[in-house]
C-alpha cells in the first residue's frame, strides 16, 4: 500500500522567517510527486516533481524531489501570514491504478505577524 | 470558466439517513475523483472515475458508500443510511487525461451526521 508521511504535523512561525516542510514516501512504481495549498477550503495545486534534483519553483515557494531516497521538500522564503494553511503532499504510483494520489496528513503552517 | 461544482456545501441528517452529494466536474476533464477529508484520517481518496467508468473503489469504506457516474457532467456520492463517524468534508474534483496530476478540487461538502 502507497504510504506518504509528512514533517512536521504543525508549524507556527513569524512573518520573514523561512520553512521547510517534509514529505517523505512509500509508493509502487513512483510516477510523480505533487504538493498542494489548502486554505479555508478546498486543495490547490502547487507543484508537480517527476525527476531528482530539479528544483521547481514559483515566487517564494520551491520545491525539491530525491527518488533515491524517497523525499521531498517544501521551502517557503520570507513568509508571509498568507502562507498560512495545510500543505499537502501526494505521491501517484503506476499499477493499475496509475490516477490514484496518495495523501499525507498535511503539515498545518501558521505564521504570525 | 467555472471550477468543480459541489452541492450542498453543507447537511447536516440524522443517523439512519439518506445522503446524497453531488458533483459536477470542469467541462471536458476525463477524470473524477471523490475524496474524504477528516481530522484523523486526511484526506483519502474514495473512488474515482474515467471516462464515466469507475476504476478503483477501494476507497470505499463499506457498502453503505456508493457513486454513480451517469454522465461526463454529473457525479453523485451516496451513503445510506448514515452514521456519526461519516461525518467528514467531501470532495469532488476532476482532471484531464494527460494531465491527471493536476486536480482541480471543488468547494467540498461538509456533511455533520447526528
Amino acid at each position: 500500500e502507497d504510504k506518504v508521511v509528512q514533517s512536521p504535523l504543525s508549524l507556527v512561525v513569524h512573518e520573514g522567517d523561512t520553512v521547510t516542510l517534509n514529505c517523505s514516501y512509500e509508493v509502487t512504481n513512483f510516477r510523480s510527486l505533487l504538493w498542494y495549498k489548502q486554505e479555508k477550503k478546498a486543495p490547490t495545486f502547487l507543484f508537480m516533481l517527476t525527476s531528482s534534483g530539479i528544483e521547481k519553483k514559483s515566487g517564494r515557494l520551491s520545491s525539491i524531489l530525491d527518488k533515491k531516497e524517497l523525499f521531498s521538500i517544501l521551502n517557503i522564503t520570507a513568509t508571509q501570514t498568507g502562507d498560512s494553511a495545510i500543505y499537502l503532499c501526494a505521491v501517484r504510483g503506476g499499477g493499475t491504478s496509475y490516477g490514484k494520489l496518495t495523501f499525507g496528513q498535511g503539515t498545518i503552517l501558521t505564521v504570525h505577524p | 470558466d467555472a471550477g468543480v461544482i459541489q452541492s450542498p456545501r453543507h447537511e447536516v441528517t440524522e443517523m439512519g439517513q439518506e445522503v446524497t452529494l453531488r458533483c459536477k466536474p470542469i467541462s471536458g476533464h476525463d477524470y473524477l475523483f471523490w475524496y474524504r477529508q477528516t481530522m484523523m484520517r486526511g484526506l483519502e481518496l474514495l473512488i474515482y472515475f474515467n471516462n464515466n467508468v469507475p476504476i478503483d473503489d477501494s476507497g470505499m469504506p463499506e457498502d453503505r458508500f456508493s457513486a454513480k457516474m451517469p454522465n461526463a457532467s454529473f457525479s453523485t456520492l451516496k451513503i445510506q443510511p448514515s452514521e456519526p463517524r461519516d461525518s467528514a468534508v467531501y470532495f469532488c474534483a476532476s482532471s484531464l487525461l494527460d494531465r491527471m496530476e493536476t486536480q482541480y478540487f471543488g468547494p467540498g461538502t461538509r456533511l455533520l451526521v447526528l
